[in-house]
């Protein structure tokens, strides 16, 4: 059974980092590329990153780029998202997320159970 | 602002069909697979249309997903009140090398 256990959210004020983990289980972890997708309250999903299973290529929305990074470590099967100068609009549930088949990257068959991130002063 | 563009709500009466749209361009839907997703509020996501059409495992085949130029559709048949929740699209998309959801549909089982 695939298991995505994520940890590390909490509030942040404005400006401040925060980092995100995703300890995966059930697969052979080095094998998938994995992805970080959020939920503001009340609006829609909005995908944030994707690392590949090497983790040497990596991909971002928009508004993540210069500010977050995804890295994973692959002998403890886990996924990072460090999240940096955090503004008060990336407040949402972050959701960690895998795919069930290479090469469809919108593909998403698994997901955590969600942190959320709330970001205020 | 989403990429894909879906329509806000639907709705249908029980037992009836209804068809969520979701249109795109060239760079997302008109050369990727379109994915759907249904999300109850308060938990996560769950595929329910994958490559355009395909119905994972265990999704009823009163859900159905198509995809025609720079357009999806995603239609369910038999309406049940336990549809009555949200519904997105997504795609890749080539010029932004990023996945794309749509603005998500909210269904309303009248």
């Amino acid at each position: 059974e695939v298991l995505l256990l994520q940890s590390g959210g909490g509030l942040v004020q404005p400006g401040g980092s925060l980092r995100l983990s995703c300890a995966a289980s059930g697969f052979v972890f080095n094998t998938y590329a994995l992805k970080w997708v959020r939920q503001a309250p009340g609006k829609g999903l909005e995908w944030v990153s994707e690392i590949s299973a090497s983790g040497t290529t990596t991909y971002y929305g928009d508004f993540a780029k210069g500010r977050f990074t995804i890295s994973r470590d692959n002998s403890r099967g886990t996924v990072f998202l460090t999240m940096t100068n955090l503004r008060v609009d990336d407040a949402a549930i972050y959701y960690c997320a895998k795919g069930e088949m290479r090469g469809e990257p919108a593909r998403i068959d698994y997901w955590g159970q969600g942190v959320a991130v709330t970001v205020s002063s | 602002q989403s990429v894909l563009t879906q329509p806000p709500s639907a709705s249908g009466a029980p037992g009836q069909r209804v068809i969520i749209s979701c249109s795109g361009t060239n760079s997302n839907i008109g050369s990727n697979y379109v994915y759907w997703y249904q999300q109850i509020p308060g938990a996560a996501p769950r595929l329910i249309i994958h490559r355009n059409d395909q119905r994972p495992s265990g999704v009823p085949d009163r859900f159905s997903g198509s995809r025609s130029g720079t357009s999806a559709s995603l239609a369910i048949s038999g309406l049940r009140s336990e549809d009555e929740v949200d519904y997105y699209c997504a795609s890749w998309d080539n010029n932004l090398s990023g996945v794309i959801f749509g603005g998500g549909t909210k269904l309303t089982v009248l």
